[in-house]
């Protein structure tokens, strides 16, 4: 069975500082990595994808994929408290399969 | 941007009724759509996929009975929890797979805002 594993947190930063999300998953066939951020009583938004190992930066959010070690994270720089949220990492297999598994989240709160 | 929409967003009925949940892709076409529910403190759970013109997919543990999907057109899906009960209180997402554009995001899906189901 696939599995994708966050600490749930809550994960608690100053206002201005780097938040660190990670995740691990089981598939080592997985292809697909994504990060969708979901606030309290909303449905998940899709913050960013990553395919290749290696890190991608979308203005304050880098994700980083280290297939080796069956690892993703979310740096998220200049952490505001608008960013205070769950974070949910979905991993997605490879061979034509579109069927993301999702972790189960990690709270993040950032205090000013 | 793909927007995907559902209806209602909140929605109490009594125990023993049918409530039907609809999931619209505004801009696109989408040939496929996904149904979640989440427990609060949980994470998503996939309950079924839904492919345009043919029948749903369902999870394992997913009652097909219970929770009717309709996928009649490319725009739009529908859930009904039958006879529903207090422990099918929870909140309904759904998502839609957008083909369009970057190839490398052909398969991002996007998620409706949800359905609050709550059951007496």
């Amino acid at each position: 069975q696939k599995e994708v594993e966050q600490n749930s947190g809550p994960l608690s930063v100053p206002e201005g500082a780097i938040a660190s999300l990670n995740c691990t998953y089981s598939d080592r066939g997985s292809q697909s990595f994504f990060w969708y951020r979901q606030y309290s009583g909303k449905s998940p938004e899709l913050i960013m994808f990553i395919y290749s190992n290696g890190d991608k930066e979308d203005g304050r959010f880098t994700a980083q994929l280290n297939k080796a070690s069956q690892y993703v994270s979310l740096l998220i720089r200049d952490s505001q408290p608008s960013d205070s949220a769950t974070y949910l990492c979905a991993v997605r297999g490879g061979g034509g399969s579109y069927i993301p598994t999702f972790g189960r989240g990690t709270s993040l709160i950032v205090h000013p | 941007g793909a927007v995907v929409s559902q209806h209602p967003s909140r929605v109490i009925c009594k125990s023993g009724t049918s409530v039907k949940i609809e999931c619209r892709s505004l801009d696109f076409q989408a040939t496929t759509m996904f149904w979640y529910r989440q427990f609060p403190k949980q994470s998503l759970m996939l309950m079924a996929t839904s492919n345009e013109g043919s029948k749903a997919t369902y999870e394992q543990g997913v009652e097909k009975d219970k929770f009717l999907i309709n996928h009649a057109s490319l725009t739009l899906s529908t859930l009904t929890v039958t006879s529903a009960h207090p422990e099918d209180s929870s909140f309904y997402i759904c998502s839609a797979r957008d083909h369009r554009g970057d190839p490398d995001a052909s398969y991002e899906q996007y998620f409706g805002p949800g359905t609050r189901l709550t059951v007496t």
